[in-house]
């Protein structure tokens, strides 16, 4: 299979607990993003990738969020001293920079849940 | 700056009856427009997208979408709905030139009745 791949897919952790969530793009890809998903809501942008180098990053990525892509592959989202606000669908996705247009793929998610 | 609504949380059909999901964009840039859809506890999926050139845009299962400057709309649409469309569908806006990062809408529930 060659599509986007997050890990793990649930994580149930306590507040003040740190976790760390891991995305695998599709091979070729060279940008990858990093959104959240709440309850009835649509994808809100969280920051991006081009190759290794984060290009943007929302309001929404407070001081205790932290974002990697160290080889311009995988990447991980790390949140500190996590909140019961933090509980989330985390949702990734990568796209082919290129021309106009190209659609992100995206991953099926990790959904995170603070006790 | 570029934003999305999609006029109503809810939509309910019948089986066999007209899909039609509204979604109406702002952008201060020639927008590049997307409908994803979303099944549960999974990511999401691309129905179909408009960059330039023909402004009726035909997507997978059977969807399509008309891209209309005037009325700043890309409403999705579908002949006959079946019960395998039950899911929830995001219209989305690029906010910058090429089309490549994105504004979702919020999204509306689409349910089949039998």
């Amino acid at each position: 299979d060659t599509g986007v791949s997050q890990n793990p897919r649930h994580k149930i952790t306590k507040r003040g607990q740190n976790v760390t969530f891991r995305c695998d793009p599709i091979s070729e890809h060279n940008r990858l993003y990093w959104y959240r998903q709440t309850l009835g809501q649509g994808p809100e942008f969280l920051t991006y990738f081009q190759n290794e180098a984060q290009l943007e990053k929302s309001r929404l990525l407070s001081d205790r969020f932290s974002a990697e892509r160290p080889k311009g592959s995988f990447s991980t989202l790390e949140i500190q001293r996590t909140e019961q606000g933090d509980s989330a669908m985390y949702l990734c996705a990568s796209s082919l920079i290129g021309g106009i247009g190209y659609e992100q793929y995206f991953g099926p998610g990790t959904r995170l849940t603070v006790t | 700056a570029q934003s999305v609504t999609q006029l109503g949380s809810h939509v309910s059909v019948s089986e066999g009856a007209l899909v039609l999901l509204r979604c109406n964009y702002s952008s201060s840039v020639p927008p590049y427009l997307f409908w994803y859809v979303q099944y549960p506890n999974q990511g999401l999926q691309l129905l179909l997208k408009y960059t330039t050139g023909a402004t009726l845009v035909k997507g997978i299962n059977g969807f399509e979408a008309e891209f209309k400057k005037s009325e700043t709309s890309f409403h999705l649409t579908k002949p006959s709905a079946h019960m395998s469309d039950a899911a929830e569908y995001f219209c989305a806006v690029s906010v910058d030139n090429y089309g490549q990062n994105f504004v979702f809408g919020p999204g509306t529930r689409l349910s089949v009745l039998p």
